[in-house]
């Protein structure tokens, strides 16, 4: 079946554009997560939806970050007035099972230039 | 402060040895460790995982070792291979949520 897509897969745009990328989970996953992964580093969390519960907005790193999510469905962050340092490739999973830490499925990322 | 810490940051090993991957952590709530692989380019996709009521787990050539206790588990990868090249994340999860370590970085030489 199709795993979780993310677009656009790059995404070049100017210091204090303002972005949005896109994530469509696995049908039927009730959560979705947004990480953050600059070069060669390691998984930064953002933000988690479970169901139609609050969104766990904790790793977010600052109020420029915003996301949101229809259902259980797609998914959309949105990086306002962007800045150099938001460079790096946006990660999306979802999972079944999240409260037993069951697999987190991830998609291929957008990669995110700000010049 | 990173909550799950990772080591080496990146190892070489030749065809057919031992890659050792080794991480601790702090928050005893947390209650599930996988291991993810991730190829350049690619997502992170899980490789094995482990709960703290058993001591090791074995798939193939891949092996977490876990120590409660100590609060510290560990991959092991048997006869690596040049297709076991990737970077390698621990993990741990607590509350729906999982703390990534900040990967280790395998190369394979032939």
């Amino acid at each position: 079946g199709a795993g979780v897509s993310q677009s656009p897969s790059n995404k070049v745009t100017e210091k204090g554009k303002d972005v949005e990328l896109r994530c469509d989970p696995i049908s039927g996953h009730t959560a979705l997560y947004w990480y953050r992964q600059s070069l060669g580093q390691g998984l930064e969390f953002l933000i988690y939806f479970q169901g139609n519960s609050a969104p766990d907005k904790s790793g977010l790193p600052s109020d420029r970050f915003s996301a949101e999510r229809t259902g259980e469905s797609v998914s959309t962050l949105t990086i306002q007035r962007t800045q150099q340092e938001d460079s790096a490739v946006y990660l999306c999973a979802s999972s079944l099972n999240p409260g037993r830490g069951e697999t987190q499925y991830f998609g291929p990322g957008t990669r995110l230039l700000v010049l | 402060q990173q909550q799950v810490k990772q080591s080496p940051q990146s190892l070489i090993v030749q065809k057919g040895g031992i890659s050792i991957i080794n991480c601790a952590y702090e928050n005893t709530a947390f209650d599930y460790f996988p291991w993810y692989q991730q190829f350049p380019g690619k997502g992170p996709a899980l490789l094995i995982a482990i709960r703290p009521d058993v001591s090791e787990k074995k798939e193939g050539r891949f092996t977490i070792s876990f120590n409660k206790s100590a609060k510290q588990f560990s991959l092991h990868i048997m006869d690596s291979q040049p297709g076991d090249s990737a970077t390698y994340f621990c993990a741990a999860h607590s509350w729906g949520k999982l703390q990534f370590g900040a990967g280790t970085q395998v190369v394979v030489t032939p």
